[in-house]
């Protein structure tokens, strides 16, 4: 297994829809996760912080399930702004860098 | 609060000439400091990274070298750039000792003809 796997996609979602992206990571000791949001040709920047069972910060929702090693992001009421590649990243045990995944890229359509 | 700086934002070079980006972060002392290199379509690829004044830690074997001359200058060169270097390079910081979030800097957008 990849250390950090996601669905390239694209999904193309109409305004409006609710779509949910998941993440696979290998190594079971991780202890922190991360949901970032790229824009094209732009930094990524921080979207959601994971460090427990999940959270929540108005439309966005991030889950951990650790005994399946995943995580995912849900999206509620997508909105033509939330078009972006979305990078799952993994924090791995130790004093190592974080791994990022290669991201999933939504498009929202009107 | 904290902020980064890269610079130039974009640059053209042609094969096998020398390259210096720097970075920059204010607001911090003593942070963790990273290069990446994102290809055109690619995930990022982690190239350096450094956790205090001159300690570098290479991920990658390449032609592309990084120093580390003060605390919160990071550089990276080469001698002789090649087709491949092509790229979007970011630089990233996170705070003293900690391997958690990191936050980038607007990156350089480097075309080798």
């Amino acid at each position: 297994r990849k250390e950090v796997e996601q669905d390239p996609g694209p999904f193309n979602v109409p305004e409006g829809a609710t779509v949910a992206f998941n993440c696979t990571y290998s190594n079971s000791a991780s202890q922190s996760f991360f949901w970032y949001r790229q824009d094209c040709r732009k930094e990524p920047k921080l979207l959601m912080s994971v460090y427990s069972s999940g959270n929540e910060d108005g439309r966005f929702t991030a889950q951990l399930n650790r005994a399946s090693q995943y995580i995912s992001l849900l999206i509620r009421d997508s909105k033509l702004s939330d078009s972006a590649t979305y990078l799952c990243v993994v924090n791995p045990p130790g004093n190592t860098p974080l791994v990022f995944g290669k991201g999933t890229r939504l498009s929202v359509i009107a | 609060s904290q902020t980064i700086h890269q610079w130039p934002a974009t640059l053209v070079q042609p094969v096998g000439s020398p390259l210096s980006l720097e970075c920059t972060v204010e607001g911090t002392s003593n942070p963790n400091l990273y290069w990446y290199r994102q290809a055109a379509g690619r995930g990022l690829q982690l190239l350096f990274y450094s956790v205090g004044i001159g300690q570098i830690s290479s991920e990658v074997p390449q032609n592309l070298s990084a120093s580390r001359p003060q605390d919160r200058q990071f550089i990276l060169s080469s001698k002789k750039l090649l087709l491949s270097d092509s790229g979007f390079y970011l630089c990233a910081w996170s705070v003293d000792g900690s391997t958690d979030t990191q936050y980038f800097g607007p990156g350089t957008r480097l075309t080798v003809l």
